[in-house]
């Protein structure tokens, strides 16, 4: 069964840092991994994936990467902005079935 | 702009009251479509996959008789609360995706989610 952590669960930095998120997963099984953020009360807004045949992938100031033998991927934010506070989630997916992982809660203190 | 729509965004009901969520996918065929529950501060859950025209797989511990879901089309898929109670009241999220040859290292489009509060 596939396990998805996520470290740490919650992070409060000034603007301006910036800031790397964990997550792991138990199985290196995987087709990819996708990071997500999510505002309270809303839904899923897609950040970026990464194929499990890819390295890393970037969007603006995101950058994803993936190691998928030792079970781990991160999300780096460069130059933290207080819009970037929400909830962050890596979800992985095994055959045909996606796993979330327990959410990093950021806060980005202007 | 969104490519999976999911109605409606809020729902407050009785207690015994049956509610039906619909989430469709908007410019692609969704082969395969999943329904997520998600606690106050806690992370998503997968309910149940469904394949369309097939019926749907259910996760451990999920009441399959409780929560009917029916994916008769490749744009459509609906999940019904049948018997709503207060235990019941949760954020709800579907997402649909594009299976390709029978696998999929496609991404997941989410819905915006409902949600859903039973007195």
């Amino acid at each position: 069964k596939q396990e998805v952590t996520q470290i740490p669960a919650a992070l409060s930095v000034p603007e301006g840092e910036n800031l790397v998120l964990n997550c792991s997963f138990t199985d290196s099984a995987i087709y990819n991994l996708q990071w997500f953020r999510q505002d309270p009360g809303k839904g899923l807004t897609s950040l970026l994936l990464i194929q499990s045949s890819q390295r890393e992938q970037t969007s603006g100031r995101l950058n994803a990467s993936l190691d998928k033998s030792s079970g781990r991927s991160t999300l780096y934010i460069a130059a933290s902005q207080p819009g970037d506070s929400a909830t962050y989630l890596c979800a992985v997916k095994g055959y045909q079935k996606v796993t979330f992982g327990t959410g990093t809660k950021l806060q980005v203190i202007p | 702009g969104a490519v999976v729509s999911q109605h409606p965004s809020w729902v407050i009901c009785k207690s015994g009251t049956s509610v039906k969520i619909e989430c469709r996918s908007l410019d692609f065929q969704a082969t395969t479509m999943f329904w997520y529950r998600q606690f106050p501060k806690q992370s998503l859950m997968l309910m149940a996959t469904s394949n369309e025209g097939s019926k749907a797989t259910y996760e451990q511990g999920v009441e399959k008789d409780k929560f009917l879901i029916n994916h008769a089309s490749l744009t459509l898929s609906t999940l019904t609360v049948t018997s709503a109670h207060p235990e019941d009241s949760s954020f709800y999220i579907c997402s649909a995706t594009l299976n390709v040859g029978g696998i999929s290292n496609q991404p997941q489009h989410f819905g915006d989610g409902t949600r859903l509060s039973i007195l």
